[in-house]
């Protein structure tokens, strides 16, 4: 199994360049999520879709745009890129069970990230 | 809102030394709590977790215990390797928080041969 995906590994942007990081897992989950790593403040959440057919913000979510394309896949656009988006980008899935409307405490499993510059 | 505080990083230790990686957090309810390292150059991977007050997760010879008493729940290894060089990551989940994972800043370890 290939776990979690993504593409690119590396990429650099103009300002107000505009690009799609892909996200794909192989392992059925429902959860799907996209974080961003900075230096010195771990990672933070931008969107996630707790099953497929649903997306939300998580706490970074502006300058982003996300799809739940199928189970499988989950992308993170940015429209308009900024030099504050430089940063590196982890895609994340979990299986996401909902037991009597209490999540479980399933694992998330992580993709090795892609690294992203804004010049 | 939820947050998890970690030691200061970086840490720096000869092979053989004791290990202890403190983390504090803030949260209302039962949160699940978790370690991640991050090796170089690699994506997150869980080390252990632990999802209520007094469970002690074990893994690859480190340990935590959640301590609901003093809202922490500190990483250790009796004797560290080279090859536990990396960054580690303390992280809750909120009782009441979807499946969404709050992180602290991570701390770099380093073992010296």
């Amino acid at each position: 199994n290939a776990g979690v995906t993504q593409t690119p590994k590396f990429q650099v942007l103009k300002t107000g360049q505009s690009m799609t990081l892909q996200c794909a897992q192989d392992m059925n989950h429902n959860s799907m999520y996209w974080y961003r790593q900075d230096p010195g403040m771990g990672l933070r959440l931008i969107y996630y879709s707790a099953s497929e057919g649903t997306t939300d913000k998580g706490e970074v979510p502006n300058g982003y745009n996300v799809s739940r394309l199928n189970k499988r896949e989950f992308s993170l656009r940015l429209e308009s890129a900024a030099p504050s988006q430089t940063s590196v980008y982890f895609c994340a899935s979990s299986v996401g069970i909902w037991d009597r409307g209490i999540p479980s405490t399933d694992t998330q499993y992580f993709g090795p990230g892609t690294r992203l510059t804004v010049l | 809102g939820d947050s998890v505080t970690q030691m200061e990083g970086p840490v720096t230790l000869s092979e053989e030394a004791f290990l202890t990686i403190n983390c504090t957090y803030t949260a209302t309810g039962y949160p699940s709590l978790f370690w991640y390292v991050q090796y170089p150059g690699e994506g997150l991977q869980l080390l252990l977790k632990a999802t209520k007050a007094d469970d002690k997760g074990s893994n690859k010879g480190f340990e935590a215990t959640y301590r609901k008493e003093t809202t922490s729940f500190h990483l250790e290894k009796g004797s560290v390797q080279v090859s536990d060089s990396a960054v580690y990551f303390c992280a809750l989940r909120g009782f009441q928080g979807a499946q969404k994972l709050v992180f602290g800043q991570g701390t770099r370890l380093t073992i010296n041969p």
